[in-house]
């Protein structure tokens, strides 16, 4: 099956820096990346997604890359605020099962 | 829209206990997951229901698990009897139609077998 890695698992970075967190998957025919955010005692929220026919894609701070050759993903955040501090999830959609695996998570930090 | 609706938050129970979370999706939302999220991981898939019909269910520890989703609504998902290494938070999720997108995580049942 499908297989995400996720790094780093923990990022700490000062408020206004850009924090990057990459993700790799094993699976040639996933064809769908969401990445969520999830806050302490908080079901996973959706940020930011991509699909493979995309390369980039932005919503305001945020970006996501994807790299079907190399078989991986990267969120981007930029100016960065307190209120960004969280757990970040990567995952894929692998093939037909129409199911998300997930990364193990990164701890950001944003420091004032 | 009303979200992902999940019930207990919380609850502790001993070894060996049973216990249930229940599930209510969005409506409308015909694809439902449990997902098992252990401390400090990701969540992983316990079970997906289309419906009321089970589509996979190859990574639920079917000796202690068990789930339901008799009305292709509401779900409900049972451990009997539990093990310390059960202790996580429970998220269910749904989502519509076939598409690959579009999922919606509940806030979850945390779970701690003492």
């Amino acid at each position: 099956g499908e297989n995400v890695e996720q790094h780093p698992s923990t990022l700490s970075v000062q408020e206004g820096d850009s924090a990057v967190i990459k993700c790799t998957y094993s699976d040639s025919a996933s064809n769908y990346f969401p990445w969520y955010k999830q806050e302490l005692g908080k079901g996973p929220q959706l940020i930011i997604d991509i699909r493979s026919n995309v390369g980039e894609k932005k919503d305001q701070r945020i970006a996501v890359t994807l790299n079907k050759t190399a078989k991986h993903f990267s969120l981007h955040i930029t100016e960065t605020q307190p209120e960004d501090s969280a757990v970040y999830f990567c995952a894929a959609n692998p093939g037909s099962a129409r199911q998300l695996t997930f990364g193990s998570g990164t701890q950001l930090t944003v420091l004032p | 829209e009303a979200g992902v609706a999940q019930s207990p938050r919380y609850k502790i129970i001993e070894k060996r206990q049973s216990v249930a979370f229940w599930c209510n999706p969005i409506s409308g939302h015909a694809t439902l997951y449990w997902y098992q999220q252990i401390l400090g991981q990701g969540p992983k898939l316990l079970i997906q229901f289309q419906n009321n019909g089970v589509v996979d269910d190859s990574q639920l520890p079917k000796d202690r698990f068990s789930a339901e989703r008799l009305k292709g609504v509401d779900s409900t998902l049972k451990i009997q009897p539990a093990k310390l290494e059960d202790s996580a938070v429970y998220l269910c999720a749904s989502k519509q139609g076939q598409a690959r997108y579009g999922y919606t995580f509940g806030s979850g049942t945390r779970l701690t077998v003492v």
